[in-house]
């Protein structure tokens, strides 16, 4: 099955910095990939996503790069503020039988910490 | 905006009784996943729901978990003779259509807190 390795396990960054989380994932079927901001006791809260077909993609001050030959995709949140302390999950998606159906495979989190 | 919503908030129960989780998911989507956080932990993926059937489970979705639909809105997890490390947060997801090329946002309930005691 599916393996997505995430790094690193916590990041301190000075505010107004730039944060980079890193995920590696094992299958090279897997088509979707989405990042998630979980603040402590809430929902995974989905920031922004990249699907195969693209290498780029960006949101204002997030923006997610995809590797498909190395098989690994980043985050980058540019301008950081205290707001952006969380803990930051990757995942990638994993096609089940039925088409149209993944199940998500996260990566093990990233603690962000935003020094003011 | 529509979000999952989840209850309860949080549930103690006594090990070996048996705990039924619910949601409500979106009400558009047509796909439905539980996942699994153990306090520190990474999401785990337990089953997904398409169809009023399982599309897929996890090696964590033994024969103690099952799922049900059991009206237009609601979805349920009911875990059978609880054991202690079955303590976690349990999130329900849910996702559009996403036909055959796209992939589809999955949207996550705030979570219920089991904990067994």
């Amino acid at each position: 099955g599916e393996n997505v390795e995430q790094h690193p396990s916590t990041l301190s960054v000075q505010e107004g910095d730039s944060a980079v989380i890193k995920c590696t994932y094992s299958d090279s079927a897997s088509n979707y990939f989405p990042w998630y901001k979980q603040e402590l006791g809430k929902r995974p809260q989905l920031i922004i996503d990249i699907r195969s077909n693209v290498g780029e993609k960006k949101d204002q001050r997030i923006a997610v790069t995809l590797n498909k030959t190395a098989k690994h995709f980043s985050l980058h949140i540019t301008e950081t503020q205290p707001e952006d302390s969380a803990v930051y999950f990757c995942a990638a998606s994993f096609r089940s039988r039925n088409f149209g159906n993944e199940k998500l495979t996260f990566g093990t989190g990233t603690r962000l910490t935003i020094i003011p | 905006e529509p979000e999952v919503t989840q209850t309860p908030s949080h549930q103690v129960t006594q090990m070996g009784q048996e705990v039924i989780l619910r949601c409500v998911p979106i009400s558009n989507h047509l796909y439905f996943y539980w996942y699994r956080q153990i306090l520190g932990q990474k999401v785990e993926f337990l089953v997904s729901f398409y169809n009023n059937e399982i599309s897929e489970k996890s090696e964590i979705f033994d024969d103690q978990f099952s799922v049900e639909r059991p009206d237009g809105s609601n979805f349920t997890l009911k875990i059978r003779s609880t054991k202690l490390e079955d303590s976690a947060m349990y999130f329900c997801a849910s996702s559009r259509d996403s036909g055959f090329y796209s992939n589809q946002p999955q949207h996550f309930g705030d979570g219920t807190r089991l904990s067994i005691l």
